[in-house]
C-alpha cells in the first residue's frame, strides 16, 4: 500500500551520529517534497528539515542546522536524515512526512510514516 | 509565522460539540491544516485548506476561517475523537504547528 517507512532509530550516546532512512512505497516519490518532523516525549510536533522533490532545495531548523543533513535518492525512493553531534534534546520520535501540494489552494501533510524513536543518552 | 492554539486542553462528553481555535501571527490565507493524533500513533490529516475534509474523515469534523484566525469544530463527539489536535500553517516556510489541544473525556 501507499506508505512511508522509517528506520535507523535507536539509543545513542551524546556526541555520536545516527542516520535515519525513510522509504516510500506505491506512489510517485520523486513528485513530492518530504519533511522530517519530530516529537519529544510529551511534547508537540516540531519541523526538523525538508527537501524538494528533485532534492535541489533543502531546509533545516535552527535547532539542527549544522548538525543534521537531509538528502534523498529518488532511484531508491528514500529520504535520509544524517544526524551528527547528537544531544539529549534531540531525543524524540522522528516522523517522515509527504507534503501534497495543490497549487494556489493548499499544501498539507497527507502521508506520515509510523515514526522511529531516537534516544540520546549516556 | 507562529501559530497558537486555544485552549491547550479541553474536557468534554460524548455527544458534545467542541471548538478549537488557531491564530497565526501573520496571514496564512487558507493555508491552514488540522491533524489528529492518538497516543503512540502518527498524526493524521483531518482538514486542509482551512475547511476541506480529508477523505474518510467523518462529517462531524469541520474547519473554518481565513487570514489569521481558524476554528476546528467537532459536533456530536464520539469516543474515538478523544485525542490531541494540532493546527499547522503551510503558507510559508518553515511549516509551523500549534502547540496542540488535548481533548479528553470529562
Amino acid at each position: 500500500q501507499v506508505q512511508l517507512v522509517e528506520s535507523g532509530g535507536g539509543v545513542v550516546q551524546p556526541g555520536r551520529s545516527l542516520r535515519l532512512s525513510c522509504t516510500a512505497s506505491k506512489f510517485a516519490f520523486s513528485n513530492f517534497a518530504v519533511f522530517w518532523v519530530r516529537q519529544a516525549p510529551g511534547k508537540g510536533l516540531e519541523w526538523v528539515a525538508d527537501i524538494s522533490p528533485e532534492g535541489r532545495e533543502k531546509y533545516h531548523s535552527d535547532s539542527v542546522r549544522g548538525r543534521f543533513t537531509i538528502s534523498r535518492d529518488n532511484s531508491e525512493n528514500t529520504v535520509y536524515l544524517e544526524m551528527k553531534s547528537l544531544r539529549s534534546d534531540d531525543t524524540a520520535v522522528y516522523f517522515c512526512v509527504r507534503e501534497k501540494r495543490e497549487l494556489r489552494f493548499a499544501y498539507y501533510f497527507d502521508l506520515w510514516g509510523q515514526g522511529t524513536q531516537v534516544t540520546v543518552s549516556s | 509565522i507562529q501559530v497558537t492554539q486555544s485552549p491547550s486542553s479541553l474536557s468534554a462528553s460524548v455527544g458534545d460539540r467542541v471548538s478549537i481555535t488557531c491564530r497565526a501571527t501573520e496571514t496564512t490565507t487558507t493555508y491552514l491544516n488540522w491533524y489528529q493524533q492518538k497516543p503512540g500513533k502518527a498524526p493524521e490529516l483531518l482538514i486542509y485548506g482551512a475547511s476541506t475534509l480529508h477523505r474518510g474523515v467523518p462529517s462531524r469534523f469541520s474547519g473554518s476561517g481565513s487570514g489569521t484566525e481558524f476554528t476546528l469544530t467537532i459536533t456530536s463527539l464520539q469516543p474515538e475523537d478523544f485525542a490531541t489536535y494540532y493546527c499547522q500553517q503551510s503558507y510559508d516556510s518553515p511549516r509551523t504547528f500549534g502547540q496542540g489541544t488535548r481533548l479528553d473525556l470529562k
